[in-house]
């Protein structure tokens, strides 16, 4: 069974511009959470679509916004990009509930000049 | 608020030798209780949870977790390290009763002595 995956792998943008990343979760997935990972603030919780519905929501600005298409797949948008918005994006699916595993993706690594 | 503390950035340990990998929590309820490791430039890997049932759980690559109620931990252990242990390990806790998001510790980066 094929893992998560994310695209790009890599993306430099500038200040001001904004940026769409995609994510692709295991076949059979429903749940699709979205992490920040920096070394400054660790890994943080963005949001998690379940069923073409947000289901969770962590405390980022409204600059950051996401959506979960039928099948599953899951895009996350920044807009308005800051310098501060450079990090490695993750990308983890699981079939459903809470109690399930949760299989991440390699993640998206974004530069912001 | 829920949270979840690794209060160790980096712990050493001789090849061979047992380790542990603190974590607490401080959730208002029964959490769910996660490990995953990360490897350089690579993403999360999941190595154990605790759901329910038995406090001890073991996971991949011979880890195992302690779940303990009075003092809100969950410490991962291994009896004996390898070098390829060597990665980043995260904690994680979810409050089913409450919000229900997933809190990640700062982790807490192993490196394992030849």
């Amino acid at each position: 069974k094929a893992g998560v995956t994310q695209t790009p792998r890599y993306l430099i943008k500038t200040r001001g511009q904004q940026v769409t990343l995609s994510c692709s979760p295991i076949s059979g997935h429903r749940s699709v959470s979205w992490y920040q990972q920096t070394p400054g603030q660790g890994l943080q919780f963005l949001f998690e679509y379940f069923s073409e519905t947000q289901r969770n929501k962590g405390n980022f600005p409204g600059r950051f916004s996401g959506r979960q298409f039928s099948n599953s797949r899951s895009e996350m948008n920044v807009s308005t990009l800051e310098l501060g918005d450079s990090a490695l994006y993750l990308c983890a699916s699981m079939v459903a509930g809470s109690t399930d595993t949760q299989y991440f993706g390699p993640g998206t690594r974004l530069t912001v000049l | 608020a829920q949270s979840v503390a690794q209060p160790e950035d980096q712990v050493n340990v001789a090849e061979g030798n047992p380790l542990t990998v603190k974590c607490t929590y401080s959730v208002s309820g029964n959490p769910y209780l996660f490990w995953y490791v990360q490897y350089p430039n690579r993403g999360l890997q999941f190595l154990l949870k605790y759901i329910t049932g038995d406090n001890l759980v073991k996971g991949s690559y011979g880890f195992e977790a302690e779940f303990n109620k009075s003092q809100t931990s969950f410490h991962l252990k291994k009896p004996s390290a390898l070098v390829s242990d060597s990665a980043l390990y995260f904690c994680a806790v979810r409050d089913p009763n409450r919000d229900d998001k997933i809190i990640f510790g700062k982790g807490t980066r192993l490196h394992i002595l030849p």
